[in-house]
């Protein structure tokens, strides 16, 4: 079984929409991490956000904002009117302390922002 | 204050042949990573490197072997090249392994089997 479900394989939007990338992870840990990284089209994955399983507290970033919700397992990333600057593939990954702190990571969310 | 670096960015080689990789981690870090990417997947992970030692390790064959230098510079190496290893390598660094910290990653390295 997947430990971390991107089901959203590509998304596409006009600039300034707002969009939600969606995240659902499988953990039997009680404590882990969450993160999210950007990867643009040169191939580098960027560090966006890292959450802990104690901490539900959601958080805003300028733009970014991301909703952790243990109850649903469910760890989505929203951006609020888009740019072009934010087409990328986005990855939402999770580390466990069961399996060292490695982080798997979800098969990414293609987002295609339009002008 | 540089980053992840790798080299080469694309390489080119033939079923069967023996291919190395090399990473440079970000300035401070002591901890080398690898994952494999193919095309429209996630990241997979291959092995980490810590103190010179591989302390983790997913699920690859024994044709993928590493290295962790005294500088903490790594090279990944892959032996009897198949065509599915085909695929972005990426190297990311952190600091401290078996650590949450958040993983700096390089540019990936663009290998092409044919």
């Amino acid at each position: 079984a997947q430990k971390v479900t991107q089901a959203q394989t590509e998304i596409s939007v006009v600039e300034k929409e707002d969009v939600t990338l969606d995240c659902v992870y499988e953990t039997r840990d009680t404590t882990y991490y969450l993160f999210w990284y950007k990867q643009p089209p040169s191939g580098e994955l960027v560090f966006l956000i890292r959450r802990n399983s104690f901490d539900e507290q959601n958080e805003i970033s300028g733009r970014y904002s991301w909703n952790f919700q243990k109850s649903t397992s469910s760890f989505n990333f929203t951006i609020t009117a888009s740019q072009v600057v934010d087409s990328a593939v986005y990855f939402c990954a999770l580390s466990e302390a069961g399996g060292s702190y490695i982080p798997t990571f979800g098969r990414g969310t293609s987002l295609i922002v339009h002008p | 204050d540089a980053g992840v670096t790798q080299s080469p960015t694309h390489l080119i080689k033939t079923r069967g042949q023996q291919v190395t990789l090399r990473c440079s981690p970000k300035s401070g870090h002591d901890t080398v990573s690898w994952y494999q990417q193919a095309l429209g997947q996630g990241p997979q992970f291959i092995f980490q490197y810590y103190e010179e030692e591989e302390r983790q390790r997913g699920n690859f064959p024994d044709r993928f072997s590493g290295h962790q230098f005294p500088n903490y510079s790594s090279e990944l190496n892959v032996n009897a090249l198949l065509l599915g290893d085909s695929a972005l390598y990426l190297c990311a660094s952190s600091l401290g392994a078996t650590t949450n910290s958040p993983l700096h990653f390089g540019n990936g390295t663009r290998l092409t089997v044919t």
